[in-house]
């Protein structure tokens, strides 16, 4: 079992342009989540889905929108990005308490 | 305020000492709580959850204290391979929303 995987592992980015943080599980989970982790901040949530075809906003949902596609799949998507967006964004996905991580895409926004 | 606030540290001990980090939150309506442990670059990864009642894994001790709104996490016998980022982590109302504390460093020398 991979259990959760993301990609890419490394983006730059100029301010305006878009991409999309791809994220995927194995372990059969129907939560899934997005974090961004600042130096100082802790990690904090941007959205998650409780199962699929349902999806909610977190602490911090601005600039930001999410699919989740399958059972498997949840995807983060920066419309416009921008310097503030810079960070390391980390997928999780549980079944209960436990939160497991994927290994986090570092995202610099120029 | 942060709902979960840690001492960043760095802790700096030698091997085989006892080394305690605590964690105070200030939601009183959070539920469950557990550490995480998170290597330097690496994604967070699940310690052990905090009881009530106390639980012990191995070298590890966790405590809560509702009427202080603390938590604690004891390390006995330190290992170099203890060296990382001990994140406390809160959880609302069996939502599986996790609160993040900003971490403490521990850094364990020969």
């Amino acid at each position: 079992n991979a259990g959760v995987t993301q990609t890419p592992k490394f983006q730059v980015l100029k301010t305006g342009q878009s991409m999309t943080l791809q994220c995927a599980q194995d372990m059969n989970h129907n939560s899934m989540y997005w974090y961004r982790q600042d130096p100082g901040m802790g990690l904090r949530l941007i959205y998650y889905s409780a199962s699929e075809g349902t999806t909610d906003k977190g602490e911090v949902p601005n600039g930001y929108n999410v699919s989740r596609l399958n059972k498997r799949e949840f995807s983060l998507r920066l419309e416009s990005a921008a310097p503030s967006q810079t960070s390391v964004y980390f997928c999780a996905s549980s079944a209960g308490n436990e939160q497991f991580f994927g290994p986090g895409t570092r995202l610099t926004v120029l | 305020r942060k709902e979960v606030e840690q001492d960043p540290g760095p802790f700096n001990v030698p091997e085989g000492a006892t080394v305690a980090f605590n964690c105070t939150y200030s939601n009183s309506a959070s539920q469950s709580f557990f550490w995480y442990r998170q290597d330097c670059r690496k994604e967070p990864k699940l310690l052990m959850s905090v009881y009530s009642s106390g639980n012990e894994d191995g070298r590890f001790t966790a405590q809560l204290n509702r009427a202080s709104q603390y938590i604690s996490l004891l390390i006995r016998d330190s290992k170099l391979s203890d060296s990382a980022t001990y994140l406390c982590v809160s959880e609302m109302d069996s939502s599986y929303k996790l609160i993040f504390g900003s971490g403490t460093r521990l850094l364990v020398r020969p």
